[in-house]
């Protein structure tokens, strides 16, 4: 199994500064059928179900504000917030779709500072 | 309007069954891979089961492998999780989840979740 481990566990983001989640998987999920790595990240608001944010590593889904991107391939990934709003407050997951199971990290918990 | 809703949930005893549903609707169900994950109490994100889109496949964690049945109905737009001989560590809310058409993709749909505890 592919395991998923993010960094760090919780971070406290003054309004409109920065936000850096890192995730490292436990393989490569870049996947030779397409050349792509199969990472997604999700948003998770309390009270509800998660949010796809950005799938192939870095695109984003549409809807999604342009501050929040994502970068890296192979096995280190990075979700960063640009800017961080009120409203980005929440639990922020990385997901593996290369191989089943579909891992998740364990979870990144965004709070202002 | 897309949308998945999950039913079934309650409060079993360590043991016992217990039932899954997840109604699609607003797109092609029978096109789409889905999956069920769940979320402990305060805890984060556990992929459970898949499904493929023609049923004819079916993989879980091991965690539940024995125990729990995924199934779908495609006549009735409806996905299934049989859970059986559960255990306190199976407690958590259960979504549903799409997956995006194409294979090895993200789940870009999901269920507001039903929440299962178990408690003698």
């Amino acid at each position: 199994d592919i395991v998923m481990t993010q960094s760090p566990d919780s971070l406290a983001v003054s309004l409109g500064e920065r936000a850096t989640i890192n995730c490292k998987s436990s393989q490569s999920v870049l996947h030779s059928s397409n050349n792509k790595d199969h990472l997604a990240w999700y948003q998770q608001k309390p009270g509800q179900p998660p949010k796809l944010l950005i799938s192939w590593a870095s695109t984003r889904e549409s809807g999604v504000p342009d501050r929040f991107s994502g970068s890296g391939s192979g096995t280190d990934f990075t979700l960063t917030i640009s800017s961080l709003q009120a409203e980005d407050v929440a639990v922020y997951y990385c997901q593996q779709y290369h191989s089943t199971p579909r891992t998740f990290g364990q979870g990144t918990k965004v709070e202002i500072k | 309007q897309v949308h998945l809703v999950e039913s079934g949930g309650g409060v079993v005893q360590p043991g016992r069954s217990l039932r899954l549903s997840c109604l699609a609707s607003g797109f092609t169900f029978s096109s789409y891979g889905m999956h069920w994950v769940r979320q402990a109490p305060g805890k984060g994100l556990e992929w459970v089961a898949v499904i493929w889109s023609d049923g004819g496949n079916k993989y879980y964690a091991d965690s539940v492998k024995g125990r729990f049945t995924i199934s779908r109905d495609n006549s009735r737009n409806t996905l299934y999780l049989q859970m059986n001989s559960l255990r306190v560590e199976d407690m958590a809310v259960y979504y549903c989840a799409r997956e995006r058409l194409g294979g090895r993709e993200a789940f870009d749909m999901w269920g507001q979740g039903t929440m299962v505890t178990v408690s003698s």
